[in-house]
């Protein structure tokens, strides 16, 4: 069980936007910052954004992030097929004095 | 380039110990946190704890802590996860990460390669 709730599967067509939530408590998302990550299948994660809305650079802009209270969003715009990837969640927990995932949302491009 | 570079795949029986490695280049490796992140088959990403190179600061998950070790060697810019007696449920893949751009402890935008461990008997 993720200490951070995300949908198990989203999908879109290229083009399209997609969006996908994240929903934390108190003690993570409700005081500190967002950071999102992808992962293409048999690879490593990466960085898509950090602290809430951060774009890393060489991440396109097609990618935004936002947060309010306690739930977090990851936006990709312009949909492509290289998108389709897991994406997860994290956050600083202070409970926990540590960084805790989200469960994952794999993007299908259909 | 920056780049954090990890050993290769581990094949181990249940009750053996191992060591596996993560080494930075490219950049100043003391002064850049080093976490590791375990996903076990299938599923998704854990935080197993994180170890400051320059002062050898660690802290662990809790979920983790008694579970592995981690140590950095700063002379040869290498971090270390090792386990004293392995078990079944530890296969996994994991992961070496920096926050090396983001300047926030948690947020990691350098990783490793992965390093794959089975543990079979």
């Amino acid at each position: 069980q993720s200490v951070l709730t995300q949908p198990p599967s989203a999908s879109g067509t290229p083009g399209q936007r997609v969006t996908f939530s994240c929903s934390g408590s108190s003690s993570n998302i409700g005081s500190n910052t967002v950071n999102w990550y992808q992962q293409l299948p048999g690879t490593a994660p990466k960085l898509v954004i950090y602290s809430d809305e951060q774009r890393p650079s060489g991440v396109p802009d097609r990618f935004s992030g936002s947060k309010s209270g306690t739930s977090a969003s990851l936006a990709i715009s312009g949909l492509q097929s290289e998108d389709e990837a897991d994406y997860y969640c994290a956050a600083w927990d202070d409970s926990l004095n540590g960084p805790v995932f989200g469960g994952g949302t794999k993007l299908t491009v259909l | 380039e920056v780049q954090l570079v990890q050993s290769g795949a581990e094949v181990k029986k249940p009750g053996e110990s191992l060591k596996i490695s993560c080494q930075g280049s490219g950049y100043r490796f003391a002064s850049y946190w080093i976490a590791w992140v375990r996903q076990m088959p299938g599923k998704g990403l854990e935080w197993m704890g994180i170890i400051y190179p320059g002062d050898s600061e660690t802290r662990y998950s809790p979920s983790f802590q008694g579970q592995v070790a981690i140590s950095v060697d700063k002379s040869i810019s290498t971090a270390y996860l090792q386990w004293s007696s392995l078990k079944a449920s530890d296969t996994a893949i994991y992961y070496c990460a920096s926050p090396f751009k983001t300047g926030r402890i948690d947020a990691f935008d350098i990783w490793g390669q992965g390093t794959m461990v089975t543990v079979s008997s």
